[in-house]
């Protein structure tokens, strides 16, 4: 059974940095491209990054880019978003999520399994 | 950025009727190896997003044959034909044709 769970949220203060991650199972990790989703409270998904299974290819919506920074350790079935410089705007549910096409280079990707989100509340 | 446009935003259904949304983009989702990059979730409430369709009308493991999906190019339509209490939530379209990923706004379907 694929889990995606997801941790490290919780309440930061407006300019400062944390990071989240992702623990894997069920599946070959290293055979796919992991994503960052994030949905602030009531709206709609955003996608905020996306990488590669051997993290050859990495990407990052514009509101995020240059803030945020995807990562994975294939040896420990781990992804991970380092966010700093928060905003108010950043907050919301971050969800992981895998793709599923193996050894995709994320364009024409897409998800096949979610966690359940962790909640990062950006405030003073 | 590719602009995903969903409409309705909202629709209400009574169970066993029909119902349709359709999601528009601002560019062709046709890629030059025929692929279209167009997908379709469920979100229902307080749970993480589903994939329903895939490849515009292609149905995910699972997902009930009520569900379909057609479009090409710019212009999608997901189709439920006969609604049932399981199907409430909030519906996305999502484009991946560009490194970008960008989703629909949602439409929230109710039951009447």
């Amino acid at each position: 059974e694929v889990r995606l769970v997801e941790s490290g949220g919780g309440l930061v203060q407006p300019g400062r940095s944390l990071r989240l991650s992702c623990a894997a199972s069920g599946f070959t990790f290293d055979d796919y491209a992991m994503h960052w989703v994030r949905q602030a409270p009531g709206k709609g998904l955003e996608w905020v990054s996306g990488i590669s299974w051997n993290s050859g290819k990495i990407g990052y919506a514009d509101s995020v880019k240059g803030r945020f920074t995807i990562s994975r350790d294939n040896a420990q079935n781990s992804l991970y978003l380092q966010m700093s410089s928060l905003t108010t705007a950043d907050t919301a549910f971050y969800y992981c999520a895998k793709d599923i096409n193996p050894f995709g280079e994320l364009l024409h990707g897409y998800f096949d399994y979610w966690g359940h989100g962790t909640l990062v509340t950006v405030s003073s | 950025d590719i602009v995903m446009t969903q409409t309705p935003l909202s629709l209400s259904v009574t169970p066993g009727q029909p119902a349709s949304i359709s999601c528009k983009s601002s560019q062709s989702l046709l890629h030059s190896d025929g692929q279209t990059s167009l997908y379709w979730y469920l979100q229902r409430p307080g749970q993480p997003p589903q994939l329903l369709m895939y490849e515009v009308s292609n149905r995910f493991s699972g997902v009930p044959d009520r569900f379909s999906g057609s479009g090409s190019g710019t212009d999608f339509t997901l189709n439920i034909s006969r609604v049932e209490a399981e199907d409430v939530g909030i519906y996305y379209c999502m484009q991946s044709i560009q490194l970008l990923f960008t989703f629909g706004q949602g439409t929230k379907l109710e039951i009447k």
